[in-house]
């Protein structure tokens, strides 16, 4: 099975910072995969896929890279909305898996 | 707009059964393979099975493997699961998503439902 280490757990940034979240594939993935948003008591949504694609009517700060075992989720000039947790998952091969999260809080 | 909405979340007795349902809306059911995932409180989000456009191919992650059973009715436009034997640490929200491509599965999930508690307890 694959697992998906991401770091941070959990960071604090003011508003107009830049944030990078890293995730590591236990092996290799291509590029297979996602990035989601889960703000306080809400269902996760859609930020990234494909490692690199932002999905329809994301903002445009948010940017994702990266391919095989590494990954970065960038959040150019971070705003007050964007306070949230952050996860990634692999769509690599069954069981599918998800990264441990990333807390974003606004200082 | 594409809508899924969960339902039959509650309390129940560990090794009691529950079944959860997802109703879709805005998009053609039978298209789309379709996922459960949980997040039990406080904690990350877990996988936990998929079934296939068609209902044919099943997959489940190795903690629900035996007790828990996805199904769908297509001309419904539903999805179920079934879950049997609960255990405590089966406490959870339960979000059904949609993959995003048409067809075979794999893909990223667009959308999620709003979640179903479920709570396992005596």
């Amino acid at each position: 099975d694959i697992q998906l280490t991401q770091s941070p757990s959990f960071l604090s940034a003011s508003v107009g910072d830049r944030v990078t979240i890293t995730c590591r594939a236990s092996q290799g993935i291509s590029s297979y995969l996602a990035w989601y948003q889960q703000k306080p008591g809400k269902a996760p949504k859609l930020l990234i896929y494909s490692a690199s694609t932002l999905q329809s009517g994301v903002p445009s700060r948010f940017s994702g890279s990266g391919s095989g075992t590494e990954f970065t989720l960038t959040i150019n000039s971070l705003q007050p909305e964007d306070l949230a947790t952050y996860y990634c998952q692999h769509l690599n091969s069954y069981p599918l898996s998800f990264g441990g999260g990333t807390k974003v809080e606004i200082k | 707009q594409v809508q899924l909405v969960e339902s039959g979340g509650g309390v129940v007795q560990p090794g009691r059964s529950l079944r959860l349902s997802c109703a879709a809306s805005g998009f053609t059911f039978s298209n789309y393979a379709l996922h459960w995932v949980r997040q039990a409180p406080g904690k990350g989000l877990e996988w936990v099975t998929l079934i296939s456009y068609d209902g044919i191919n099943k997959y489940y992650a190795d903690s629900v493997r035996g007790r828990f059973t996805i199904s769908r009715d297509n001309s419904k436009n539903t999805l179920y699961l079934e879950m049997n034997s609960l255990k405590p640490e089966d406490t959870a929200v339960y979000y059904c998503a949609k993959d995003a491509l048409v067809g075979a599965a794999g893909d990223w999930f667009d959308p999620w439902g709003q979640g179903t508690l479920v709570t396992v307890s005596s």
